[in-house]
């Protein structure tokens, strides 16, 4: 199984300011046919399915605000949210869906300062 | 507008199997590509991964669970079964049913859940 470790556990950020989030893969998620990174990041609000914020490790889910953004290759990733806004309080998971089992990370919880 | 909706028990006791359907519309899982998977959240814990079920019958299933686990799809009732064997109390936790779209199995729209209890 490829396990997907994510940091940090938490993070406290002031509304405006960046937040960033890593996951590392324990093997490449990079598909050498497509050159595609097998890697996506969800959010997740209190009592709600998460939310599908980006796959292929940098496209932005349609809907989505343009302040959140992902990068990374291989088998390093990294969310980020440029200016914190008050709704974007949630658990922030990444998954990486190169092979089954599609293994999610443990979780960011992201809250306020 | 894709929707999907969960529904079985939600309370089995330890050794019983347990039985969920996802009903979904918006999409068809005769479409090429398209896929339906199966997430459960114990709680206050992380996202599992349990089983994907693909438009032409492939089925995947995660190792530490294979043996309990069978997905189904019945695509002509717009539906997919898991069933899980065993029960334990370990299992309790909210299970997710969800869409995979076409091109890779990342999870574009989700039902609510359901939380199963297993207790005696």
């Amino acid at each position: 199984d490829i396990v997907v470790t994510q940091s940090p556990e938490s993070l406290a950020v002031s509304l405006g300011e960046r937040a960033a989030i890593t996951c590392k893969s324990s093997q490449s998620v990079l598909y050498s046919s497509d050159n595609k990174n097998y890697f996506a990041w969800y959010q997740q609000r209190p009592g709600q399915p998460p939310k599908l914020l980006i796959y292929w490790a940098s496209t932005r889910e349609s809907g989505v605000p343009d302040r959140f953004s992902g990068s990374g290759s291989e088998t390093d990733f990294t969310l980020t949210i440029s200016s914190l806004q008050a709704e974007d309080v949630a658990v922030y998971y990444c998954q990486q869906y190169y092979s089954t089992p599609h293994t999610f990370g443990q979780g960011t919880k992201l809250e306020i300062k | 507008q894709i929707t999907l909706k969960e529904s079985g028990p939600t309370l089995v006791k330890p050794t019983q199997t347990l039985t969920l359907t996802c009903t979904f519309s918006g999409f068809s899982l005769n479409t090429s590509g398209v896929g339906v998977g199966w997430i459960r959240q114990p709680p206050g814990k992380a996202l599992e991964w349990l089983a994907l079920v693909y438009w032409d019958d492939d089925k995947r299933y995660s190792p530490s669970l294979k043996n309990r686990l069978t997905i189904t799809k019945d695509t002509s009732k717009d539906r997919v079964v898991l069933t899980m064997t065993n029960m334990d109390p370990v299992d309790t936790a909210t299970y997710y049913c969800a869409h995979r779209r076409s091109g890779g199995s990342y999870y574009v729209s989700w039902g609510q859940g359901i939380l199963v209890t297993v207790s005696s």
